[in-house]
């Protein structure tokens, strides 16, 4: 099944422990994206990455950081996390190299995260 | 910088009617992309319509429908014969030019179909 799995779907954590969501895709797809979404707000860009050689920051990339080491994978990496990090992450994945070239980004389930 | 705004934070609708969501952009681009996207309780994401910028011809999905006014930057989603699966957030997204594949997301609606 064509899928976009991110681990885990919930967390509770401490201020400043770090902390990795993973995401895997199995559509061989080049492009790759995390949001957060916060009531009121929609979703926002964290990162993305056109393909494994290019990482780029989104809107709001501070306090986050990213890894593409192979096509498959790209872990959301937070390594102090702030209590203004509590939201609802996504990852997202296309085939193309820019999301409009498919016209259509797959999601992942989300990973409802708190940080106290 | 372009921006996405979704005036109405909460709809509701009767079961077999018809509902408008709302939806304007700002941007200085000629050529984009706009979506619509779906959040079930679920919370799956999961794109409804996309309609190209280039395109005049509004976009139809089944019972989905968009009403693209370039002129106006407005992009609302029409559902015809809603049925309680429909109840979801919805969100309509800007593709931005350039080679980003950053995705404009708005605020959200959120839809209530009612029985």
């Amino acid at each position: 099944e064509a899928q976009v799995t991110q681990n885990p779907r919930y967390l509770i954590t401490v201020t400043g422990k770090k902390l990795t969501v993973t995401c895997s895709q199995n559509m061989n797809h080049e492009y790759m994206s995390w949001y957060r979404q916060d009531p009121g707000l929609g979703l926002r860009q964290i990162y993305y990455s056109m393909n494994v050689e290019v990482t780029d920051k989104g809107d709001v990339p501070e306090g986050y950081k990213v890894s593409r080491k192979e096509k498959r994978n790209f872990p959301l990496i937070l390594e102090s996390p702030s209590p203004n990090q509590t939201s609802l992450y996504f990852c997202a994945s296309s085939p193309g190299d820019r999301a409009g070239f498919t016209g259509e980004l797959f999601f992942g389930e989300g990973s409802r995260l708190t940080v106290l | 910088a372009q921006t996405v705004t979704q005036s109405q934070p909460e709809m509701s609708v009767q079961e077999a009617e018809t509902v408008t969501l709302s939806c304007t952009y700002d941007t200085s681009e000629n050529n984009y992309y706009l979506f619509w996207y779906k959040q079930p309780p679920s919370r799956q994401m999961i794109l409804v319509i996309r309609q190209e910028a280039y395109k005049q011809q509004n976009a139809t999905e089944n019972r989905f429908s968009v009403n693209f006014q370039k002129a106006a930057k407005s992009f609302s989603l029409k559902i015809s014969d809603s049925q309680l699966g429909d109840t979801a957030m919805y969100f309509c997204a800007f593709l931005q030019g350039g080679n980003t594949g950053k995705l404009i997301f708005g605020q959200g609606t959120t839809l209530q179909v009612k029985p």
